[in-house]
Order: structure tokens, then C-alpha cells, then sequence
């Protein structure tokens, strides 16, 4: 049994594909976050929110769309992206933001051809 | 940004004890993170250091000095199921949350 869900755990999709990446935590927690992981790279994070506000954006190309409904769920939208977004997505959740302990779902392995 | 090393890789022996170290830049540090990851797997929270000194926690251990900018992480007893990357996290007091070092890769041997 894990706190924080994935869906889906595998995505492939080519370059003009729209598609989208769900979390759900299940620890009554009110913060999330989008993290990606590349090959022989440190984890990365992409974007921040906070009672469902988004708190911190690194840079990141807009061709990742952050969405918070509510502080259980989270998704991340994706729209032409490139072969070099192939990576692990992960989400983590976390009691309050601004560097709580973080709890990680399984991750979203993505593939664009 | 902020810099964050680790060892990339290292291999012990099952039974033995392993260290695994951390250093990062001083500047503004709030807290040190480890985490366990195995491969194709979510990250796991194993240990917490914000003070000085070492927090035991089982056969796992984290020192943390905070004037040398430097953690490690001590395995003790190791297991074959212990094999894993193990990350460093950083918690700065600017800023919103962790920066990841690159994770060191341990493979446990029999």
C-alpha cells in the first residue's frame, strides 16, 4: 500500500501526442510536487504547489502544464514534447511545503519517440 | 545553485558496514535528507539531520556536521536487499524546497 498513487506507471507518445500524468496522496498532506529523473542525472524539480497554489515553477518549458485541483490530486499535462523528456516523472507530497519531509509515488516512466 | 556531490558508486559485501558520504555548500543550510531508491521504484525517506551528531536509526545511521558541509550515511550489517541508490537532500532556508545530490549507486555482494 503506498500514500502517494501514479497513473499511468508507463506512457509512450509520440512528439504531437497530448497526454496527461495523475497523482493522488492519500495522506492528508498539502503539498505537492513534480520532480523529473533523467539517466545519471540528480532528481529535478519542476514545479511546486502549496494549498493548491503553485509556489515555485523552475523553469521549465511550457510544453509541461502543472494542474491542482484540490491537495489530494495532482497532474501534469504534456503537449509536443521532445525525445529528451523521456525520463522517470515523479510526485511526491509532503505535510506542509517549503522543504517538509517529501513521500514519493512510484513514478511515471515516459517515453517520447 | 547549490552543489551537492556523492560518491556515483560503490560496492560492498554483504555483512560489512558502508559509508556513504554527502557534501554540499554551507551557505543557508536548513536540513539534510537521505533517501533510499531502488531501481525502478519510488524514492523512501530514510533519515532526517539538522543539528550536529549522528541519529541511529536501526542498522542505518546519519552523522551530519554542519561547519564542513558534510553528511554520510552508515550501513550497517549490510543486506543483499540493501543494494539501492541511496540520495542526499538538501533543505535550504531560501527557496521552497530540497535540491537532490546525484545519488550513489551501492551494490551489495554475497
Amino acid at each position: 500500500e503506498t500514500g502517494v498513487t501514479q497513473t499511468p506507471r508507463h506512457l509512450v507518445m509520440g512528439m504531437t501526442n497530448k497526454k496527461s500524468l495523475k497523482c493522488e496522496q492519500h495522506l492528508g498532506h498539502n503539498a505537492m510536487y513534480w520532480y523529473k529523473q533523467s539517466a545519471k542525472k540528480p532528481l529535478e524539480l519542476m514545479f511546486v504547489y502549496s494549498l493548491e497554489e503553485r509556489v515555485e515553477n523552475n523553469s521549465v518549458p511550457s510544453r509541461f502544464s502543472p494542474e491542482c485541483p484540490n491537495s489530494s490530486h495532482l497532474f501534469l499535462h504534456l503537449h509536443t514534447l521532445q525525445p529528451e523528456d523521456s525520463a522517470l516523472y515523479l510526485c511526491a507530497s509532503s505535510k506542509e511545503g517549503g522543504g517538509d519531509t517529501q513521500y514519493f509515488g512510484p513514478g511515471t516512466r515516459l517515453t517520447v519517440l | 545553485g547549490q552543489n551537492i556531490d556523492q560518491p556515483t558508486e560503490m560496492t560492498a559485501t554483504e555483512g560489512a558496514i558502508v559509508q556513504i558520504n554527502c557534501t554540499y555548500q554551507t551557505s543557508g543550510f536548513n536540513g539534510l535528507f537521505w533517501y533510499q531508491q531502488h531501481a525502478g521504484e519510488a524514492p523512501t525517506f530514510l533519515s532526517y539531520n539538522v543539528l550536529d551528531g549522528l541519529e541511529e536509526k536501526g542498522r542505518f545511521s546519519s552523522f551530519l556536521s554542519r561547519s564542513k558541509g558534510y553528511s554520510y550515511l552508515l550501513l550497517k550489517e549490510l543486506q543483499m536487499k540493501d543494494s539501492a541508490s541511496y540520495l542526499c537532500a538538501v533543505r535550504f532556508v531560501y527557496g521552497q524546497n530540497f535540491v537532490f545530490g546525484p545519488g550513489t549507486r551501492l551494490s551489495v555482494l554475497p
